[in-house]
């Protein structure tokens, strides 16, 4: 079984800094995909960036970057120039690569940007 | 993205009655649809996979009586919490696939559910 951790349950940062949340993972595939989600507080999960583990190139979005590890299972997300509005629950998740297959998901991280 | 409508976004029912979430997708064809709850300030708790047309798949620990799940079309699958209780109040998640190479989730925005 798949399984997703994040040691940090909760991180602050101050506005415009620069942060970086922690997700390990354990599997035995070689294929899958790895995500982060940001949950605000009005709870709708909303796709932050996406990793596929075949690319070796880190995926970045805006000001948002992964560095992902595959040898380590390893997949931070650094969050540069961080606005208020990050403010939010973090989750990192796991999907294999296989048709229909569910997405797994780490406890979260509860990311407080400070003015 | 893609749009997934997930209603009500909150219900408040008394004990021993049964409540229906549905969740639709609005623009694509969903085969498979996931059923996620979620304890206040705790993670997604994978419940169920559905896939359209075949019975659902549920999670080791989760009571395929207490939470029928129904994936009738390729846009709506309905989760029917039955004889609830108030250990059942919490929030609950859909989330919907397309067809083979989409490798992204689409999650409806929940829907607050509350036993008294």
């Amino acid at each position: 079984a798949q399984t997703v951790t994040q040691s940090q349950p909760e991180m602050s940062v101050q506005e415009a800094e620069t942060v970086t949340l922690s997700c390990t993972y354990d599997t035995s595939e070689n294929n899958y995909y790895l995500f982060w989600y940001k949950q605000p507080p009005s709870r709708q999960m909303i796709l932050v960036i996406r990793q596929e583990a075949y690319k070796q190139q880190n995926a970045t979005e805006n000001r948002f970057s992964v560095n992902f590890q595959k040898a380590a299972k390893s997949f931070s997300l650094k969050i540069s120039d961080s606005q208020l509005g990050d403010t939010a629950m973090y989750f990192c998740a796991f999907m294999k690569h296989s048709r229909n297959n569910d997405m797994r998901f780490g406890a979260g991280t509860r990311l407080t940007v400070k003015p | 993205g893609a749009v997934v409508s997930q209603h009500p976004s909150w219900v408040i029912c008394k004990s021993g009655t049964s409540v229906k979430i549905e969740c639709r997708s609005l623009d694509f064809q969903a085969t498979t649809m996931f059923w996620y709850r979620q304890f206040p300030k705790q993670s997604l708790m994978l419940m169920a996979t559905s896939n359209e047309g075949s019975k659902a798949t549920y999670e080791q620990g989760v009571e395929k009586d207490k939470f029928l799940i129904n994936h009738a079309s390729l846009t709506l699958s309905t989760l029917t919490v039955t004889s609830a209780h108030p250990e059942d109040s919490s929030f609950y998640i859909c989330s919907a696939r397309g067809g083979q190479g989409v490798t992204e989730a689409f999650f409806g925005q929940g829907t607050r559910l509350t036993v008294v």
